[in-house]
């Protein structure tokens, strides 16, 4: 079907260590993409954003790459910290398909120290 | 700044009965979204008001309705509860109608449903 999903449901790194978070759609006509970090007992986070129309975004220890050619979305952690821990996951927007978005079921990161 | 205010954090409510929840979006924010989240999977899209007006339903009966105020508060109502109407709802506001690069969802912390 046409949703957003993740390839795996968990993820356990160690503090310091780099996280990757892997996510794949199914639409290519989905052109806004979000990532969420969702801890326990309180609402999804914003953490970053990317166009359709840009590869890669960069923000504070996070980075967002897009490959349209494969449908692939990640979400990397830099130096991953303990307060890192937390439910992620990617959302999309069709914008010839309404204001909604569409998200998958989420990857758990679990970091220890 | 504040964010997006839900209330109330946790209800409890029995089948049959029916319930509201409320949320005060961002300064400045005049879109609201209202969404699902059943333990363990992805929030869900229920309904989305922008100045006012519906703008958009997700697939959800007509139990379920929402409206916009002036103020741009806005109230999700649940008649005739189900026991799977458990979940956590999740108010979202935005400056512009649809969610992009310079005007992100951003998410309350929701209200904890129970219905018994």
């Amino acid at each position: 079907g046409e949703s957003v999903g993740l390839h795996l449901p968990t993820l356990s790194v160690q503090e310091g260590d780099n996280s990757i978070i892997n996510c794949a759609y199914s639409n290519s006509a989905s052109d806004y993409f979000i990532w969420y970090k969702q801890e326990s007992g309180k609402g999804p986070q914003f953490i970053i954003d990317i166009r359709s129309n840009m590869d890669k975004r960069q923000g504070q220890r996070v980075t967002v790459l897009l490959n349209k050619t494969v449908k692939h979305l990640s979400l990397q952690i830099a130096a991953t910290q303990p307060g890192d821990s937390a439910v992620y996951f990617c959302a999309e927007n069709r914008s010839q398909a309404g204001t909604a978005l569409i998200f998958g079921k989420g990857t758990t990161l679990s970091v220890s120290s | 700044d504040a964010g997006v205010t839900q209330s109330p954090t946790h209800l409890i409510k029995t089948r049959g009965q029916h319930v509201t929840l409320r949320c005060s979006p961002i300064s400045g924010h005049k879109s609201v979204s209202w969404y699902q989240q059943v333990l363990g999977q992805g929030p869900q899209f229920i309904f989305q008001y922008y100045e006012k007006e519906e703008r958009g339903r997700g697939n959800f009966p007509d139990r379920f309705s929402a409206r916009q105020f002036p103020n741009y508060s806005s109230e999700l109502n649940v008649n005739a509860l189900l026991l799977g109407d458990s979940a956590l709802y999740l108010c979202a506001s935005s400056r512009d109608l649809e969610p992009s690069y310079n005007s992100p969802l951003h998410f309350g912390n929701g209200t904890r449903l129970t219905v018994t």
